[in-house]
Order: structure tokens, then sequence, then C-alpha cells
């Protein structure tokens, strides 16, 4: 089945030490997300890639970097996690004209915990 | 007037009953809405898309009116396992329409 990738479902990194988070995506979208979603809140968008065009969200820290070496694979970089970074990590992909523009499909998500 | 407003909640509702939530938005140029079901710590999921008037699938209808600029759920004989959290979701009024503004979620429970 197609599918949205991300590994690893858990992740606990010390504070201060750099981190990295992969999703991969097998349903061959062209635009690739990053959100942060912390408890009870919505997911907030973090940057996303059209193909290998980055857009970044005004208000996301220098501290968040991604990068995506191909339509499959993307990665999120955290160079140097605070406690206020532990939070779930959603990748999500969509296929513009898919006919679906718009839809999201989000992977299982990373929770990071920063000690 | 936020992006996307969804009700409070939370819903508690007894099993086989019939709940609605609302959500409005701001930008009036949308023209895709969708709803999301997300269980506690799991990613959210696609459950229904609309893009014209409304859509249908089973027990779930999603209205749309954009004179008033709200969307609904309308969930029938509710399940046990309907039990969520549900996001109103529309793309963003600024910037590409492809980046979605969330909602802040209602959640759900079906209780037995």
């Amino acid at each position: 089945d197609a599918m949205v990738i991300q590994n690893p479902r858990y992740q606990v990194t010390q504070f201060g030490k750099p981190v990295t988070l992969s999703c991969s995506q097998t349903l061959n979208h062209n635009v690739m997300y990053w959100y942060q979603q912390k408890s009870s809140q919505a997911p907030k968008l973090l940057f996303h890639y059209y193909d290998k065009d980055f857009n970044n969200e005004a208000d996301t820290p220098d501290n968040f970097q991604s990068r995506r070496p191909n339509t499959s694979f993307c990665f999120l970089d955290i160079r140097s996690p605070g406690l206020g970074d532990a939070a779930m990590y959603l990748c999500a992909t969509s296929g513009e004209g898919t006919g679906r523009t718009y839809e999201q499909y989000f992977g299982p998500g990373t929770r990071l915990t920063v000690t | 007037r936020k992006e996307v407003e969804q009700d409070p909640g939370p819903f508690n509702v007894p099993e086989g009953a019939t709940v609605a939530f609302n959500c409005t938005y701001s930008n009036s140029a949308s023209q895709s809405f969708f709803w999301y079901r997300q269980d506690c710590r799991k990613e959210p999921k696609l459950l229904m898309s609309v893009y014209s008037s409304g859509n249908e699938d089973g027990r779930f209808t999603a209205q749309l009116n954009r004179a008033s600029q709200y969307i609904s759920l309308l969930i029938r004989d509710s399940k046990l396992s309907d039990s969520a959290t549900y996001l109103c979701v529309v793309p963003r009024s600024s910037g590409s329409a492809r980046q979605l503004t969330f909602g802040s979620g209602t959640q759900l429970t079906v209780l037995p």
C-alpha cells in the first residue's frame, strides 16, 4: 500500500544534541510537509517542499532545518533541541496535479522527547 | 475572525446518537475544505474532502455554506469507534493554497 513512513517513531535526545527525523513516501507526491504538534494543539506547519523548492514558515525558528534529497525522502534536522521542542513531528505529503491537490496524507509521526 | 474556528467541545454522546460539529472560516476564496480525524497520540487522517456544497460518505455528511462561511460535519448513528478529535481544515488565506490551516479540533466521546 502506498504510504508515508516516519522513522523513528519515538526519539529521545539530550538538550542541545542535534537530532534528525526522517520521512519517506511511496505516494510519489511532489509536496512534502513537516508539522510540529504539541499536546492538545493543532498541527503547526514548519516548512514544506514543492518538488525541490523549499518554503519556510516565517515563524519557524532557525534551529529547524530540512533536506529533501529526492522525491521520496525528506529530513527534519533540529540543530540544538530545547525542552520546548518536545512534541510530535508529523510529515505529510500532497500531490499537485492529481485532482486532489490539497489533500494531505500524514505519516504516523515521531514523538520527540528532550531530556 | 480566526482563519478557522471550531466548536469548543468536548462532545459526549451516547452510542447511536447523531452529533454535528460546526466550523467557521475567514478565507472567502477557499475552494476546498477538509475534515480530519485524529485519535489520541496518532496522526491526523483525512475523513472527508468538500469541494462543492457538500459530501456524504456513509454515516458522515459534510455541508458547506459559502455565504455564511461555515462547514459542518454530521455523524449519524454514532459508534464507540467514532471517539476522536475532529479537525476542520481549510487552505490558508495568504501564501500558497497548498498550505492548510488546522482548527484546534473538537473532541468527541461516544459513550456505551
